[in-house]
């Protein structure tokens, strides 16, 4: 079964601060997605990574895709509160499957 | 392009009754997908049609479930004999074929209370 676990659960900032969030796994995955889902909504797509120990840049976040292509991590410079949201890391399925399959999430708020 | 779209946004119904939820995929897109997504948990996959073919479906869909993508555009999830843990937000989403699928677009979601 694969799982992607992610961390911290939970994060609480204030505006102006840096922070990483991760997302793990022991299987390779083709490609790795970031999403970020506000209460009552879907999740919006963020970003996809593809080759390992690829840096990809979204203004003030940039995702990384570990050389392995087992882990990702997400860093956010000088947060805002428009930042605050559920981030969702998401990895192909495996074996001919289309299916995506979904970390938990980290539940982040940025406070003013 | 307008987005993926789902009908109803919310629907409160009683255990034991029916349910249908409507998703309107990005018009080229010819993938449809439908996940759950349960309070403090991430979107778990349910099942995927390439246009009207349904190609795969998870063991969470029980046979109380059932999809249909009937002319390979719009999507319908039905679920019979509603119980209280098939509360949850049920999402669609849409991709094209050449992104390997894996660049998924999603809805804004049904939410599904079962009293």
């Amino acid at each position: 079964t694969q799982l992607l676990e992610q961390s911290p659960q939970f994060l609480s900032i204030q505006e102006g601060e840096n922070l990483t969030v991760y997302c793990n796994s022991s299987s390779v995955f083709s490609s790795l997605q970031w999403y970020r889902q506000e209460p009552g909504e879907g999740p919006v797509l963020l970003v996809t990574v593809v080759t390992g120990g690829e840096v990809k840049k979204l203004k003030r976040l940039t995702f990384q895709f570990g050389d392995a292509r087992k882990d990702s991590s997400l860093h956010i410079t000088a947060a805002q509160p428009g930042d605050t949201g559920l981030y969702l890391c998401a990895g192909d399925g495996r074996g001919g499957s289309e299916k995506l399959v979904f970390g938990k999430g980290t539940k982040l708020t940025v406070n003013p | 392009d307008t987005g993926v779209s789902q009908n109803p946004r919310h629907k409160i119904t009683k255990r034991g009754q029916n349910v249908t939820f409507r998703c309107d995929p990005i018009s080229e897109h010819n993938r449809l997908y439908w996940y759950r997504q349960t309070l403090g948990q991430g979107p778990e996959f349910l099942t995927y049609f390439q246009n009207e073919a349904q190609l795969e479906k998870s063991r969470l869909l029980s046979d109380r479930f059932s999809a249909e993508r009937p002319k390979g555009s719009f999507s319908t999830l039905e679920i019979q004999r509603t119980e209280q843990g098939d509360s949850a937000m049920y999402l669609c989403a849409s991709s094209e074929t050449g992104t390997g699928g894996y660049e998924q677009y999603f809805g804004p979601g049904t939410r599904l209370t079962v009293t």
